[in-house]
């Protein structure tokens, strides 16, 4: 039983390239949420998504970030024209919508 | 203003001594959650406290939680080496949708 599948786990990109992260939620679970976490910081919700559909996207920056979670395939954080300040560990975790969430291993974003 | 506030924030204790991580939270809660992150891991849920009063325990660890107090805690029994790692409680408020909001981590170190 596949746990949240994040990758890649590790992302170098220079500034102004796009970053897109992927994840896959565990079997059965249709609700798919977006954290961030900076160094030594707790996880920053940023966007919670069901099928086809954004619930709630109140901790979006407004510019350059754009999530998905499409009928088919796995959701996907994009972030345009990446900065510095973009460097962080992005976690998925997915649910059934009742339950606990369920974390990924995230991604690691460094911008160079 | 959410907020969840989670002291202390660096802990370093003797293995076999007992110790508490507080975790307070600024307004009406749904469910409050233990989390635990190994460095470069994700995070595993350890606790779901779901109303006033509730205890949870395994192993080492028991987690308790007082809504009128709008606290939580965390306490560690007889701590081993393998209970080094951060700590995170996570608070579900009412009217925030289903994004939880994070303290920012309480790290312990266990020293023989």
């Amino acid at each position: 039983n596949a746990g949240v599948m994040q990758n890649p786990r590790h992302l170098v990109r220079r500034r102004g390239q796009e970053a897109r992260l992927r994840c896959s939620p565990m079997k059965g679970h249709s609700h798919v949420y977006w954290y961030r976490q900076l160094p030594e910081e707790g996880l920053k919700f940023m966007v919670y998504l069901q099928k086809e559909n954004i619930i709630d996207e109140s901790g979006m920056p407004k510019e350059r970030f754009s999530a998905e979670f499409p009928k088919e395939g796995p959701s996907i954080l994009r972030i345009q024209q990446v900065v510095r300040g973009d460097s962080a560990a992005y976690f998925c975790a997915s649910s059934r919508g009742d339950s606990p969430l369920h974390f990924g291993n995230g991604t690691r974003l460094t911008v160079t | 203003e959410l907020k969840v506030e989670q002291n202390p924030l660096f802990l370093s204790m003797q293995e076999g001594k007992n110790y508490t991580i507080y975790c307070n939270y600024s307004t009406t809660s749904d469910r409050l959650y233990w989390y635990r992150q190994d460095p470069g891991k994700s995070l595993e849920s350890l606790f779901v406290l779901l109303s006033n009063g509730a205890v949870k325990q395994e192993g080492r660890l028991m987690a308790s939680l007082d809504t009128k107090a709008r606290l939580s805690t965390l306490h560690i029994t007889a701590a081993v080496h393998d209970l080094s790692a951060t700590y995170f409680c996570a608070v579900e408020f009412m009217n925030s949708g289903y994004a939880l909001n994070f303290g920012k981590g309480t790290s312990l170190l266990v020293t023989p």
